[in-house]
C-alpha cells in the first residue's frame, strides 16, 4: 500500500537556523512528490514538486528537496528561516498509475522561536 | 498560478440539514477535482474523486449517499453533505488538477460545524 511518513510531528528552530523536514515514501510505482504548506485555518499551498529529471527541486519562498530514489525520500530544505516560515508542512506523494490521487504524510508542524 | 475557490469559507448548520459546498477553478478547466477532509491536528484524507461529467469515485469508508459530488462543469465542483451530523463537523478541502501531470491546486477550505 502506498504510505507516506514525515516522522516529526513537530520541529522548533531558531529565526535564521537552518531547516530540514523529513519525508520517507512507500509507493508501488513511479512517484510524483509534493511539499505543500498549510497556515492554521487555510488551504494549502505548493511550495514544490517532482516530477521527473534533476533530483534537486527549487520551490517558492526559498525552499528546495532533493528526491533520494535509493533511500525513498524527499526531504524538504531551507538554507535559513524566517518567522513567516511557521506553519504546517505536508509531504505527499502520487502517480498516474494510481490516478493522481495525492496520498498525504502526517505533517509537520514547524515553530520558529525569535 | 492557478486559482482555486470554495464557497463558504465557514458554515455552521442544524442536524440533521444538509449543506453544500462549492469548489471552482477560477482561470484554468479541471476535468478532475478532489475532495478532502481534514481533522483538527490531523493529515487530510482523500474523500472521493470527481470527473466532469460522470459519477464520483468514492474511496473506502466514505458514504456516497451521505456525501454528495457532482461536478457538472469544468470549472464548478459541490459537495453536498446530507443530513448533517456534529461528527460531520470538519475542515473540507477541494483541489482540481492542473494541467500538468499529477499537480494539484487547493482551495483555502470551508469550515463546516454542524449543531
Amino acid at each position: 500500500a502506498q504510505s507516506v511518513t514525515q516522522p516529526d510531528i513537530h520541529i522548533t528552530v531558531s529565526e535564521g537556523a537552518s531547516l530540514e523536514l523529513r519525508c520517507n515514501y512507500s509507493y508501488g510505482a513511479t512517484p510524483y512528490l509534493f511539499w505543500y504548506v498549510q497556515s492554521p485555518g487555510q488551504g494549502l499551498q505548493l511550495l514544490l514538486k517532482y516530477f521527473s529529471g534533476d533530483t534537486l527541486v527549487q520551490g517558492i519562498k526559498g525552499f528546495e528537496a532533493e528526491f533520494k530514489r535509493s533511500q525513498s525520500s524527499f526531504n524538504l530544505r531551507k538554507p535559513s528561516v524566517h518567522w513567516s516560515d511557521a506553519a504546517e508542512y505536508f509531504c505527499a506523494v502520487g502517480a498516474r498509475e494510481y490516478g493522481n490521487k495525492l496520498v498525504f504524510g502526517a505533517g509537520t508542524i514547524l515553530r520558529v522561536k525569535s | 498560478g492557478a486559482v482555486v475557490s470554495q464557497h463558504p469559507s465557514r458554515v455552521i448548520c442544524k442536524s440533521g440539514t444538509s449543506v453544500k459546498i462549492e469548489c471552482r477553478s477560477l482561470d484554468f478547466q479541471a476535468t478532475t477535482m478532489f475532495w478532502y477532509r481534514q481533522f483538527p491536528k490531523q493529515s487530510l484524507m482523500l474523500m472521493a474523486t470527481s470527473n466532469e461529467g460522470s459519477k464520483a469515485t468514492y474511496e473506502q469508508g466514505v458514504e456516497k449517499d451521505k456525501f454528495l459530488i457532482n461536478h457538472a462543469s469544468l470549472t464548478l465542483s459541490t459537495l453536498t453533505v446530507t443530513s448533517a451530523h456534529p461528527e460531520d463537523s470538519s475542515f473540507y478541502i477541494c483541489s482540481a488538477r492542473g494541467l500538468e501531470l499529477g499537480e494539484q491546486y487547493f482551495g483555502p477550505g470551508t469550515r463546516l460545524t454542524v449543531t
